[in-house]
């Protein structure tokens, strides 16, 4: 186990709903990435906290957006949900120190179903 | 952006056998180079990695190989066993923040 919890484990919303998923990082990273993992494919990249800021996003619309919390844990916020964002949200934390990459640690992730 | 193609899609062994996975990528500035393991139901687990300064690494069964040359990185599993049955997943960081994965190979080992 990573260390790496979120919240709720399963979720099933309808089209236009809004939804807030949750990340609690390992003790001592200061860094949270969140990724979008459709079925059968690989994650791919939203967006990156770090020390409460947005440190980076991939292509996804404004609105995801996100939040990082002084205890480093982290919020994920959809709007308007569509069909499409139905996948598996994970988070993945890290401590970045300077500019080399660390290993990140990913959590079980929350299974989104949109109807 | 970087593009990461990982080959084979699907890989099925017999147990005792060694597998490959082949990850190409496009970013010469990559200098880290992670794989995962992602079993049913659970997230992506680094399993093993390298950096740019060494050819290979190696931990128990498991090793990586980098060619920067060619822009390829693999990943070896020997001696397989059923419980390395998962999806495996390559991966390469274009900036500092980001990491793009490959579409994943699925890995199944029969006793």
């Amino acid at each position: 186990e990573t260390g790496v919890t979120q919240s709720p484990t399963h979720l099933i919303k309808t089209r236009g709903q809004q939804v807030t998923l949750r990340c609690s990082s390992q003790s001592g990273h200061n860094t949270v990435s969140w990724y979008q993992q459709a079925l059968g494919q690989g994650p791919q990249f939203i967006f990156q906290y770090y020390r409460e800021e947005e440190n980076g996003r991939g292509n996804f619309p404004p609105r995801f957006s996100g939040l990082q919390f002084p205890n480093y844990s982290s919020e994920l916020n959809v709007n308007a949900l569509e069909l499409d964002d139905s996948a598996l949200y994970l988070c993945a934390s890290s401590l970045r120190r300077g500019q080399a990459w660390n290993e990140q640690f990913f959590g079980p992730g929350t299974r989104l179903t949109v109807l | 952006g970087e593009n990461v193609e990982q080959h084979p899609s699907t890989l099925s062994v017999q147990e005792g056998d060694s597998a490959v996975i082949k990850c190409t990528y496009s970013d010469s500035a990559s200098n880290y180079f992670p794989w995962y393991k992602q079993e049913l139901g659970k997230g992506p687990q680094l399993i093993i990695d390298i950096r740019s300064n060494v050819g290979e690494k190696k931990d128990q069964r498991i090793a990586v190989t980098l060619n920067k040359t060619a822009k390829h990185f693999s990943l070896h599993i020997t001696e397989t066993q059923p419980e390395d049955s998962a999806v495996y997943f390559c991966a390469v960081p274009p900036g500092y923040s980001t990491l793009t994965f490959g579409k994943g190979t699925m890995l199944l080992v029969s006793p």
